[in-house]
Formats: C-alpha cells, structure tokens, sequence
C-alpha cells in the first residue's frame, strides 16, 4: 500500500539555524500539507499546498516558514532560523483529488537546542 | 472557526470489552468531514475512520464504528472487543467541505489516551 514518508525521522539543530523538513507524498495525490504537534500537545495545521502554491495556512506559518516543490516528488517545509518553541513533530500529509482523507507520513522530530 | 473537543482526557479499558470515546465539535457549516485518527507510541497518524456529515448513516470499519449525531454535534467512536494494540492517542478532526478558503486543514481536538488492561 501507497505510504507516505518523510526524512529525517529525527533532527537535532542550534537555535538560529536553518532546517528543512522533507517529504515524499503518495505518488498521485495532489494536496499536500504540514502539521506539526509540539509535545503532549494537539495536532495543528500549519499550510496546505495545491497546484505549486500555498493555499492556506494558519496563523502558526509566518515568515519563518515555506514550502516547496522542488521536483515531481519532494515537498519540502523549510524554517529559516529556528526557535525553541519550534520543537515538535512535523507530520506532512498528502490527499488525492476526489478523496477527503488526508495520509500522515511517520512525521519527523525536531529539536531545537 | 471551527473547534473541535475531546472531554476524556484519559480511559481505560480491559481487553476484549468495548470502550466509546467521546468528541464534540462546533461549527456554523453543514456539510463537512469527521474523522477519527488513532497516534500509536510511534507518534504515526493512522486514519480509524471517516464519517461524511451529509450521510445519515454511522462509518463501521470492522470493530470500530462511530455514533454520529449531526443536531448534537457529537462524534463518538466505539471501539468493540478492545484489543492490546489498539492502546494508543485517539484524535477526532474535522474538516470543512469547501475548497480552500480556510478550508483546507484538518482541526484536532486534544486527544484521548486509550489503556487497554489485559
């Protein structure tokens, strides 16, 4: 069965520094989007992207944050100078046309020192 | 916007009985998606179960199922002869019907925390 997967599963980074968070969605969906749950806390949308740009976000996805699509396959969240409170899990989740299910990858842990 | 609740911060139950989990939402929409993810100790979102609101009929999913109520706004789930690996977080969401807009992104409730006693 179609999963999707996301690399790094875990990452270590200094304050300050740049990250960026990759995923590969299932193979024909179109929607992909980024969650991220800090610790013993809900799961909170960050952004959802459709057709090479962003079609919503939340108030959590400032200027600190983008994504991409590089190439037919990656779609990447990028935090340019990370914070302490940006530690958490970041789920990226994909979802085809004509389908209301949104597909989790594993998520990657992130921690910020 | 729309909220989503989950009153049970914690439940337990033994194996092989049944157990429901509650989850209450607001919202000014009546066409919408509910869904029921179950997070493992792997910390991975795995789909239990999808309910369309414009559907009368409650989503069975072999021995989980769903008591739907559209009036009461409340979306339990009912998980029937509990077994060990279904111990786990339990997350409700909910999704909009409209295409962007705001639309897009689920909306968690808090998580209940499922035991289950062998």
């Amino acid at each position: 069965e179609p999963e999707v997967t996301q690399t790094p599963s875990h990452q270590v980074t200094q304050m300050g520094q740049e990250v960026i968070l990759r995923c590969v969605p299932i193979s024909n969906h179109l929607y992909f989007y980024w969650y991220r749950q800090i610790l013993g806390q809900k799961v909170e949308f960050l952004v959802s992207f459709y057709n090479n740009e962003i079609s919503e976000k939340s108030e959590i996805f400032d200027d600190q944050f983008s994504v991409e699509r590089p190439d037919g396959s990656n779609f990447t969240l990028k935090i340019r100078s990370t914070k302490l409170e940006d530690s958490a899990m970041y789920f990226c989740a994909s979802k085809g046309s004509f389908q209301e299910t949104q597909y989790f990858g594993p998520g990657t842990r992130l921690l910020v020192l | 916007a729309q909220t989503v609740t989950q009153s049970q911060p914690e439940m337990s139950v033994q194996e092989a009985e049944t157990v429901t989990l509650s989850c209450t939402y607001d919202t000014s929409e009546s066409d919408y998606y509910l869904f029921w993810y179950k997070q493992p100790p792997s910390r991975q979102m795995i789909l239990v179960i999808r309910q369309e609101a414009y559907k009368q009929q409650n989503a069975t999913e072999n021995r989980f199922s769903v008591n739907f109520q559209k009036a009461a706004k409340s979306f339990s789930l009912k998980i029937s002869d509990s077994q060990l690996g279904d111990a786990a977080m339990y997350f409700c969401a909910y999704r909009s019907s409209m295409i962007g807009g705001g639309a897009d992104g689920l909306t968690f409730g808090k998580g209940t925390h499922l035991i289950i006693q062998p």
